[in-house]
């Protein structure tokens, strides 16, 4: 039990749906992060949200749309994604964001697969 | 921009030897931080260091920050079957945390 949770572990979708993935953090921090995982690359930061606003935004595609309503809660919305966009997101959060942010605790992870 | 070099990518172990997995920034760094990821697993945080030279130990893990700031290493001793899994630096340039890819572990009994 990371304190992070993820939903869903597992997503599988066509390119023409639409689906979300939730994150949810119970440790009090006010930074929370999206990174995609693929296979044999760095973990890549998509977005960062700081005390509910957007700090970062990693010249994500406009197919990924993100949401933090608290804190505590952030979403990514999914729409007409790419076969190449199938990966591991990972929710992350932390104390702070910006310098001296500190660890990050990190979600288990949405494996999404995009046919 | 910044570019974060992990080597050796992978890393196949003997239950029991010492390895070691480097770090390397292109930039000065204001901290760097050291992640763990079991195979199936997600990202566990090892440890931070911050200052210049600064050396700490977990166990049979030492970790090091180099004089300039600029690469880190990890050293493991006596390495067993828990040890196996991917080390990720994150290297934080003032607010920026760029993750290296990686140095996956395969420990042979």
């Amino acid at each position: 039990e990371t304190g992070v949770t993820q939903t869903p572990r597992h997503l599988v979708m066509g390119m023409t749906n639409k689906k979300s993935l939730k994150c949810e953090q119970h440790l009090g921090h006010n930074a929370m992060y999206w990174y995609k995982q693929s296979a044999k690359k760095p973990l890549e930061l998509m977005f960062v949200y700081n005390f509910k606003e957007q700090t970062e935004n990693n010249s994500v595609p406009s197919r990924f749309s993100p949401e933090c309503p608290n804190s505590s809660h952030l979403f990514l919305h999914l729409h007409t994604l790419q076969p190449e966009d199938s990966a591991l997101y990972l929710c992350a959060s932390s104390q702070t964001g910006g310098v001296a942010a500190g660890e990050l605790f990190f979600g288990e992870g949405s494996r999404l697969t995009v046919l | 921009g910044q570019q974060v070099m992990q080597i050796p990518q992978y890393q196949h172990v003997q239950e029991g030897e010492d390895f070691t997995t480097y770090c390397n920034s292109s930039t000065t760094l204001s901290n760097i931080q050291w992640y763990k990821q079991r195979p199936g697993g997600h990202p566990v945080f090892l440890i931070q260091l911050v200052k210049s030279g600064e050396v700490k130990k977990q166990k049979r893990l030492t970790f090091q920050f180099g004089e300039a700031k600029k690469n880190s290493s990890l050293h493991i001793t006596a390495t067993q079957t828990t040890d196996v899994g991917t080390y990720f630096c994150g290297a934080d340039s003032w607010g920026k945390l760029q993750f290296g890819a990686g140095t996956q572990v395969v420990v042979t009994p």
